[in-house]
């Protein structure tokens, strides 16, 4: 199952809503993840299931979607938010993950 | 504290072998299945290989298929990955991580890396 996600980069400014989109080449249910990850780090898992938030992230940032067109929102960018985000999905092996998406600063 | 240390990384030539340790600590290691993720040098991230908690049921990307064994040692609380017959396009750095059942085997938790770099 191939995931493509946009845009590749995101350029906003700290305080504005992000919206990042993913979409799977065939359905796969609501089995999506989302990660974050930061330079030299490993990546942190914040949604799973599409919509559900892992322990400790901030409701800032939420999950939608099913089948094959998922969105991560972050509602409000703080300065920590900037890294590259990646959807991921469990419904077939080999579990796949998108291409991306940068969120940097304006 | 819930902690992954994984080792083993290092500079190998073309066809040559590693194996690649992950430490688990702070969770009873034999409860989750564990997965090996690879990054290549400014790529995206690409699952390499999967073993269910009790080691029965393992899973292998296409790429790695034949060359790459995964395996835990329960006792030890370590996951192993056994790489022979390397190419450059193996160089990243590998995680290791846990799929926990309960964020619908999300990978929660993750080791720090370990660099693999294949050249001659």
């Amino acid at each position: 199952i191939v995931l493509t996600q946009s845009p590749a980069t995101l350029s906003l400014s700290p305080g504005e809503r992000a919206t990042l989109s993913c979409r799977a080449s065939q359905s796969v249910g609501s089995n999506l993840a989302w990660y974050q990850q930061k330079p030299g780090q490993a990546p942190r898992l914040l949604i799973y299931d599409a919509s559900n938030r892992a322990t400790g992230i901030p409701a800032r940032f939420s999950g939608s979607g099913s089948g094959t067109d998922f969105t991560l929102t972050i509602s409000s960018l703080q300065p920590e938010d900037f890294a590259v985000y990646y959807c991921q999905q469990r419904t077939n092996w080999p579990l796949t993950f998108g291409g991306g998406t940068k969120v940097e600063i304006k | 504290e819930v902690q992954l240390l994984d080792s083993g990384g290092g500079l190998v030539q073309p066809g040559g072998s590693l194996r690649l340790s992950c430490i688990a600590s702070g969770f009873t290691f034999n409860n989750y299945a564990m997965i090996w993720v690879r990054q290549a040098p400014g790529k995206g991230l690409e699952c390499v290989s999967s073993i269910s908690s009790g080691g029965t049921g393992t899973y292998y990307a296409d790429s790695v298929k034949g060359r790459f064994t995964i395996s835990r040692d329960n006792s030890k609380n370590t996951l192993y990955l056994q790489m022979n017959s390397l190419r450059a396009e193996d160089t990243a750095v590998y995680y290791c991580a846990k799929r926990d059942p309960t964020t619908a085997y999300g990978m929660d938790v993750w080791g720090q890396g370990t660099t693999v770099t294949v050249s001659s």
